[in-house]
């Protein structure tokens, strides 16, 4: 089977501007989680999807970040507007509904650099 | 969340066994220790988990300690691709939330 993607793989934007990340989980997984690991730091988690509903969303920084699943597939992450502490790798992973819910299936990441 | 220590980093030479501790004198009984490892460049990946007894598989085997307040996480014959971070996670297995809580984890490096 077919792997979590993320797109794109490395971002560069300027202060102020918006980015948006992509995810697209491994197919039948209902869990999608967002984790993030900004320099010199641990992974953190942002927030966890069962199909389209957030289920968990508390480590969300702030405002500035959107996250949707519409349609329970794929998942877009929105910085908006960015600031130059959002650097670092974005993780995106997904898990089974039931049975192995527990094991995380991670992506790639997505590398950004705000400037 | 229930917090675990690991040393920073660890060296290994290739095709010889390798231990892996990890120290969670706070766990309770209803969290699990996970392991994952990160490769570089990569995101983490899975290697296995437990609860009370020994656990094996094709990765990996996982060593817990009778009072459960450590456990070890043993690679039997390292490769060069299994230099990583490791990282070992309690994992509340009660409720609908799974999220993961990393630490800094233990940097494993292999020699050939």
């Amino acid at each position: 089977e077919a792997g979590v993607t993320q797109f794109p793989s490395h971002s560069v934007i300027e202060k102020g501007q918006t980015v948006t990340l992509r995810c697209d989980p491994i197919s039948g997984h209902d869990n999608l989680y967002w984790y993030r690991r900004v320099m010199g730091k641990e992974i953190k988690f942002l927030l966890h999807f069962v199909k389209e509903s957030k289920q968990d969303e508390s480590g969300m920084p702030n405002n500035r970040f959107l996250a949707e699943r519409t349609g329970g597939t794929y998942s877009t992450l929105k910085v908006q507007p960015a600031e130059l502490e959002d650097s670092g790798v974005y993780f995106c992973a997904s898990s089974r509904e039931t049975g192995k819910a527990y094991e995380q299936y991670f992506g790639p990441g997505t590398r950004l650099t705000v400037t | 969340d229930a917090k675990t220590t690991q040393p920073n980093s660890m060296e290994s030479n290739e095709e010889e066994p390798v231990h892996l501790p990890c120290n969670h004198s706070t766990i309770s009984g209803t969290d699990y220790i996970h392991w994952y490892r990160q490769l570089p460049s990569q995101g983490p990946e899975y290697v296995i988990h437990g609860l009370t007894s020994n656990v094996n598989n094709r990765m990996a085997s996982l060593a817990i300690a009778e009072d459960r307040k450590s456990s070890t996480l043993i690679l039997h014959r390292a490769t060069l691709r299994d230099a990583a971070v490791y990282y070992c996670i309690l994992f509340y297995s009660g409720g609908s939330n799974y999220k993961l809580t990393f630490g800094k984890g233990t940097l494993l490096t292999v020699n050939p």
